[in-house]
């Protein structure tokens, strides 16, 4: 069964820095492409970013609202997969769900219970 | 971007009857690559459909999905009582990945 543990989250202010993980486990980690979703409280859901594997080139796309200011990255040693979130906005509040990722790109077949992220002064 | 609309808002239904959840793409959805999900309260989503209509593993049939271009329809053949839920459509031809708005589906 795939198990995935999420933590980091809480509390920021406006402008500061958070780092997300994500542990892995019962998976193909190495040769998983794994992603990011959020939802705002109450709102639906955005796509943040994606990270393929490094057998596959390892690329990362991010959706714009994000890009420059948040990076994706993995330790296949670990099974981990990061989100670091910096120059935080009040508008980056939201629960952050680790994901991986099947039947296509930016498809999400495996979800982490998420991390709430709040951006408040 | 690929603006994806999703109707109705809400859907209010009895157990034991048929749901039918459509989404809308703002331009054509290429080689069907829209998926769906399903969300209940405190949770987080669930893959129920993708490319259209093939369900993801251990979907039961009552799921099944269809559509093609444009327009796309989610359909629950009888409703139980764990289906009551927020189903999300995305996309994932182009490039931003885009999420429906959002159904939920009540028990009338």
């Amino acid at each position: 069964e795939v198990q995935l543990e999420k933590s980091g989250g809480g509390l920021v202010k406006p402008g500061g820095s958070l780092r997300l993980s994500c542990a892995i486990s019962g998976y193909n980690f190495i040769a998983a492409w794994m992603g990011w979703v959020r939802q705002a409280p109450g709102k639906g859901l955005e796509w943040v970013g994606r990270i393929k594997s490094k057998a596959d080139g390892g690329a990362i796309d991010y959706v714009a609202p994000v890009k420059g200011r948040f990076t994706i990255s993995r330790d296949d040693s670990k099974t981990t997969l990061y989100l670091q979130m910096n120059s935080l906005k009040i508008e980056d509040t939201a629960v952050y769900f680790c994901t991986t990722i099947g039947y296509g790109d930016f498809v999400a077949d495996n979800w982490g219970q998420g991390a709430l992220v709040t951006v408040s002064s | 971007e690929i603006v994806l609309t999703q109707s109705p808002g809400t859907l209010s239904l009895s157990p034991g009857e048929r749901a039918a959840l459509s989404c809308w793409a703002s331009q054509t959805v290429g080689s069907n690559f829209l998926a769906w999900y399903q969300q209940k309260p405190g949770q987080a989503p669930r893959l129920l459909m993708y490319g259209a209509s093939s369900r993801a593993t251990g979907i039961p049939d009552r799921f099944s999905g269809s559509g093609s271009g444009t327009e796309f329809t989610l359909t629950i053949s009888r409703l139980e009582p764990e289906d009551f839920a927020v189903y999300y459509c995305q996309q994932y031809d182009s490039s931003p990945p885009t999420f429906g708005q959002g159904t939920k589906v009540e028990i009338k």
